[in-house]
């Protein structure tokens, strides 16, 4: 079974200073791993994926996340938050091959300060 | 490019009447998602098709939820009869294929059931 453990409901920032959300995972085998953000009333949109390569990876926004094997997470983070990025973010896994099913972490709401 | 579409947006029951939600993929994405998001948690896969065929309807409900997907295009989901626990935000997805990184979602129907 695999799942997703986002150990902080809620994470607040101020603008400007960097932001992390945090996310541990739990698969067996080489795990896929997203993470998506939720706007309020809106759908989920995509941000980045880990797929396999280089453990930092870049995405839409200025966020970007590093794959942790070791310590089996996938932190979001920011350099300088925005007032903009006040949104809840999912992070969410899937097993690599011959598995399909995407599994979502119960998200953390992220308020920039401003 | 037209993003995934849902209606309606908005719907309000009562417990044991029907239900029925629409969603029109992407054009060209072969996968198509039903998610249930109840308040305060991520999204829960209910049914994956590709094209008109299931892949993974392990945690659909199958006593009240069905779900069709007919031509490999549009999809209706359905819940007969309705439950209080039901109340939820029904999110669609779509992607390219089975083994693509990124879903698009669209807006989401809001349940309430009262």
């Amino acid at each position: 079974a695999q799942s997703v453990a986002q150990p902080e409901d809620q994470v607040n920032v101020a603008e400007g200073n960097p932001l992390t959300v945090k996310c541990t995972y739990s698969v067996s085998g080489n795990p896929y791993l997203f993470w998506y953000v939720q706007y309020p009333n809106r759908g989920l949109q995509f941000l980045l994926k880990y797929i396999t390569g280089d453990n930092l990876v870049k995405g839409s926004y200025g966020f970007e996340a590093e794959f942790n094997k070791s310590q089996t997470s996938f932190h979001l983070k920011k350099p300088s938050a925005l007032v903009s990025d006040s949104a809840l973010y999912f992070c969410a896994v899937r097993l690599g091959a011959g598995s399909y099913q995407l599994t979502f972490g119960k998200g953390t709401k992220l308020s920039v300060i401003p | 490019e037209a993003g995934v579409a849902q209606s309606p947006r908005y719907k309000i029951i009562e417990k044991r009447q029907s239900v029925a939600f629409w969603c029109n993929p992407i054009s060209g994405h072969a996968t198509l998602y039903w998610y249930q998001q109840i308040l305060g948690q991520g999204p829960k896969l209910l049914i994956q098709f590709q094209n008109n065929g299931v892949v993974d309807d392990s945690q659909l409900p199958k006593d009240r939820f069905s779900a069709e997907r007919l031509k490999g295009v549009d999809s209706t989901l359905k819940i007969q009869p309705a439950k209080l626990e039901d109340s939820a935000v029904y999110l669609c997805a779509s992607s390219s294929g089975l083994d693509a990184g990124e879903l698009f979602f669209g807006e989401g129907s809001r349940l309430t059931v009262l």
